[in-house]
């Protein structure tokens, strides 16, 4: 119930293309929606994240889509770079826990130059 | 600001010695967490803490896991003893609830743990 289910697990795109990639949850208590990226070495970093009452979210190339009623989330970052490539996980928040974050098992992305 | 501060970066021992993280977390910040990454099973959270209160340890692998805060500006993992499937790399990350939306976990940059 608290899993928070990722997909793909690795994704390889051409320089110039569009990742994307999906999230979905089953626990309707979660209520925040955060994306995390993570280099190799690094803890990983707060991206972008959305409310769930809003159903889109853009900052520069990264975008969140938000679909409440199918459970379902997705990050897409546009005209893919080559230092996009890291490691990109989804996250769901429960506030009323203290706070506790919930990962996806994350997405390795490599863009080819 | 220095972000959160972890130690050791790397960790090696052998199997059965006593291991101690230690995590710093940022001025101000009321909450901190431990989390464990590995290839198999992602980040998983172990422990988190509300002002210096420990609120749920359900993701604390066996007794052999132990975590405190003393204060707000320091916290501890300890393992004892230590055994080979231990090895992973250990997070701790704060963050602020004082304003609900517009906070994010802050990360460490890991202590890299490997049991021999």
């Amino acid at each position: 119930q608290q899993q928070v289910k990722q997909s793909p697990q690795s994704l390889i795109v051409q320089k110039g293309g569009i990742s994307i990639i999906n999230c979905a949850y089953e626990n309707t208590a979660f209520d925040y929606f955060p994306w995390y990226q993570q280099f190799p070495g690094k803890g990983p970093a707060l991206l972008i994240a959305i409310r769930p009452d809003v159903s889109e979210k853009k900052e520069g190339r990264f975008t969140i889509s938000f679909n409440k009623s199918a459970k379902q989330f997705s990050l897409h970052i546009m005209d893919s770079q080559p230092g996009d490539s890291a490691t990109y996980f989804c996250a769901a928040l429960l506030y009323n826990q203290g706070g506790k974050l919930i990962f996806g098992q994350g997405t390795e992305l490599s863009v080819k130059p | 600001d220095a972000g959160v501060i972890q130690s050791p970066r790397h960790e090696v021992t052998e199997m059965g010695q006593e291991v101690t993280l230690r995590c710093k977390p940022i001025s101000g910040h009321n909450s901190l967490f431990w989390y464990r990454q590995t290839m198999m099973r992602g980040l998983e959270l172990l422990i988190y803490f509300n002002n210096n209160v420990p609120i749920d340890d359900s993701g604390m692998p066996e007794d052999r896991f132990s975590a405190k805060m003393p204060n707000a500006s320091f916290s501890t993992l300890k393992i004892q003893p230590s055994e080979p499937r231990d090895s992973a790399v250990y997070f701790c990350a704060s963050s602020s609830q004082q304003v609900r939306y517009s906070y994010g976990y802050t990360f460490g940059s890991g202590t890299r743990l490997t049991v021999v």
